[in-house]
């Protein structure tokens, strides 16, 4: 199984650059990195998808080194709508059809 | 465009009845997950069907059931509910299995147990 790990945690003020990490040492070849936004009482929404070095989108940056065994999400000058959790998946390609296990995510607060 | 539909949106149950939770995929779409979202809790992957047959199984309780249809729907039921059932039940869809195409999720349906 590839598991992940993140912070439970985060607090940034409005306006600055946030980082968050996870860990999934456990990744299989095949697997891509995906993140996901959610807030209260709603389903998670997509926010990035990457396999390897950078992928940037209109929203964020993802981060990828050679190994793959972590990633970084990167949310640009960050508003209190933001204040979320932030979910990293891996894709498990256990009993030969993929299924995705959420972990722990990671509570970010923004600050005004 | 269009989103995946699920219904209802909230739902209210007394123990030991009986609920059914539906999902409409994205167009195209012919991969359905549920997942089961307890108070403050991360999400738990209950199941998941690819073409009409169920493709992956996490931790559904025996009492639930799910199928997809023909025209890709996918129904969860829920028998001999519990207080322990009230949670949030997200349907996610995708255009094949697993997350490498990333999933596309609805905005669940909230079940209270009573």
């Amino acid at each position: 199984l590839a598991k992940t790990t993140q912070p439970i945690s985060m607090d940034s003020y409005e306006g600055q650059e946030v980082n968050i990490t996870c860990s999934h040492n456990n990744i299989a070849t095949n697997d891509y990195i995906t993140w996901y936004q959610q807030f209260p009482s709603q389903g998670p929404r997509f926010i990035i998808q990457g396999y390897k070095t950078k992928v940037t989108n209109e929203v964020a940056s993802l981060f990828i080194p050679a190994d793959r065994k972590s990633s970084t999400l990167s949310l640009p000058r960050v508003s209190l709508s933001d204040t979320a959790v932030y979910y990293c998946l891996v894709g498990d390609m256990s009993g030969g059809y993929q299924k995705v296990t959420f972990g722990t995510g990671t509570k970010l607060q923004v600050i005004p | 465009a269009a989103g995946v539909i699920q219904s209802p949106r909230h739902l209210i149950k007394e123990k030991r009845e009986t609920a059914t939770l539906k999902c409409y995929p994205i167009p195209r779409h012919d991969t359905v997950y549920w997942y089961q979202q307890g108070p403050g809790q991360d999400p738990q992957f209950l199941i998941s069907f690819y073409e009409k047959m169920q493709s992956d199984k996490g931790s559904i309780p025996d009492r639930f059931s799910a199928q997809q249809f023909s025209d890709y729907h996918s129904e969860l039921n829920m028998s001999s509910l519990e207080l322990g059932d009230s949670a949030l039940y997200f349907c996610a869809s995708s255009l094949s299995p697993g997350a490498n195409y990333g999933y596309t999720f609805g905005s669940g349906t909230r079940l209270t147990v009573v």
